[in-house]
């Protein structure tokens, strides 16, 4: 079935350790990638984003993230998290059969220990 | 603040009763989303406006359920005859259109419990 898959779904770390979160995706054809971040109490704000070009694209707060076309992934990197990042995490898909609706993964909930 | 906002952030109503839930997008967007998120899940598409055209609808969207946007600004979302399963998070979102790079803001949502 066509789907988005987030593979963690509760990742925990240490302040200033390294984060990458997977995001896989099953849609042939062209597809725009997001990733957007839902801090506690808040609403869903856009992360990053990738259409075309450089596949290694940056983001906001030092996030960046890698479309790997070959292996259907757009998977999220930070070097070294801080407290302040603990959020809900989600990928997303669109320009599916040329709409623009989202397909959102699971979602990946993070927790940095101070 | 010029962002999509949603309006009420909180609806606790009985089972079988109807309710409406309200969602300004951000001016200059003519595309309007709606989605459900339930706890654990992502947001699941549900329905989505170019201008005041529903141009798509989810089979998730039963016949209880009805979308508007009248004018081609703000949306209404109807359930009617609500149901203990419509409990979740309901979050409007809008978008450029054309010529826009098609990103979707999202509002805060609004969270209905059906007891």
């Amino acid at each position: 079935a066509q789907s988005v898959s987030q593979h963690n779904h509760h990742v925990i770390l240490s302040e200033a350790a390294s984060l990458e979160l997977g995001c896989n995706y099953s849609y042939g054809g062209t597809v725009n990638l997001f990733w957007y971040v839902q801090y506690p109490g808040q609403h869903l704000q856009l992360l990053l984003k990738y259409f075309s070009g450089d596949p290694l694209v940056k983001g906001i707060k030092g996030f960046e993230a890698e479309f790997i076309k070959s292996k259907f992934s757009f998977n999220l990197r930070k070097p070294s998290v801080q407290w302040s990042d603990t959020a809900e995490y989600f990928c997303a898909v669109n320009r599916i059969s040329g709409t623009y609706k989202y397909i959102f993964g699971t979602g990946t909930r993070l927790k940095v220990l101070a | 603040d010029t962002g999509v906002s949603q309006d009420p952030r909180h609806k606790i109503t009985k089972r079988g009763q109807n309710v409406t839930f309200r969602c300004d997008p951000i001016s200059e967007h003519n595309r309007l989303y709606w989605y459900r998120q339930t706890l654990g899940q992502g947001p699941e598409f549900l329905t989505y406006f170019q201008n005041e055209a529903q141009l798509e609808k989810s089979r998730l969207l039963s016949d209880r359920f009805s979308a508007e946007r009248p004018k081609g600004s703000f949306s209404t979302l109807e359930i009617q005859r609500t149901e203990q399963g419509d409990s979740a998070m309901y979050l409007c979102a809008s978008s450029l259109g054309q010529g826009g790079t098609y990103e979707q803001y999202f509002g805060p949502g609004t969270r209905l419990t059906v007891t």
